[in-house]
């Protein structure tokens, strides 16, 4: 069975300008979720979609947005970028809103912003 | 709010010898915690959940809501447990995510 799969695996920009990452869960997933991690700080909870739905958001500027596409995919875009934007951005993907815990992991996407 | 806290950023015990890493939480439900680990290379991965009661790779933690902690044990440590390791909390009703604490390096020494 194949895992959560994210792209690009690497994303240099720079400040001011938009990124754009992608995220396919596990067959049969409903729920993403978006992972912030940067140095030091451990995993910061950006978003929650499911069934195409935002159901939640974590403690971040509306620049930070995204979408759920009806195959469950998932988009997360960050415009105006900043430098402490730079992170290892991880999705992750569960069964749906009513299970409970256990998230699947991708291997995250790296950006850079110089 | 809730908050899960990991006080140590790095532990480094021998081989053989117990490991305790901890995790303390706050928060005004009734709380869901779980340990995810990642090893070198690999992804970030569920290691268990206090609901289960279980004991995975010889770990094992209980939560104590008394002390508010869900610490996790292991009597021997084995070189292989050397990984990042994760606690994180889940809410209850309909915003259910899973807040993570900020780690703990685990190194186990020859």
């Amino acid at each position: 069975e194949a895992g959560v799969t994210q792209s690009p695996t690497h994303l240099i920009k720079t400040r001011g300008q938009q990124a754009t990452l992608r995220c396919s869960p596990i067959s049969g997933h409903t729920s993403v979720y978006w992972y912030q991690q940067a140095l030091g700080l451990g995993l910061q909870f950006l978003l929650w979609y499911d069934e195409g739905e935002e159901r939640n958001r974590g403690n971040f500027p509306p620049r930070f947005s995204g979408r759920q596409f009806p195959n469950y995919s998932s988009e997360l875009n960050v415009n105006a970028l900043e430098l402490e934007d730079s992170a290892l951005y991880l999705c992750a993907s569960s069964p749906g809103v009513r299970r409970t815990g256990e998230l699947f992991f991708g291997e995250g996407s790296r950006l850079t912003v110089l | 709010a809730q908050r899960v806290t990991q006080p140590e950023k790095l532990l480094s015990v021998f081989k053989g010898a117990p490991v305790e890493l901890k995790c303390n939480y706050s928060y005004s439900g009734s709380p869901e915690l779980f340990w995810y680990v990642q090893y070198s290379r690999q992804r970030l991965q569920l290691l268990l959940r206090h609901i289960s009661r279980e004991s995975i790779k010889g770990f094992t933690a209980d939560l104590n809501k008394g002390e508010t902690s869900f610490h996790l044990k292991k009597p021997f440590a084995q070189e292989e447990d050397s990984a990042m390791y994760y606690c994180a909390l889940i809410s209850s009703g309909s915003a259910r995510q899973l807040t993570f604490g900020s780690g703990t390096q685990l190194t186990v020494l020859p």
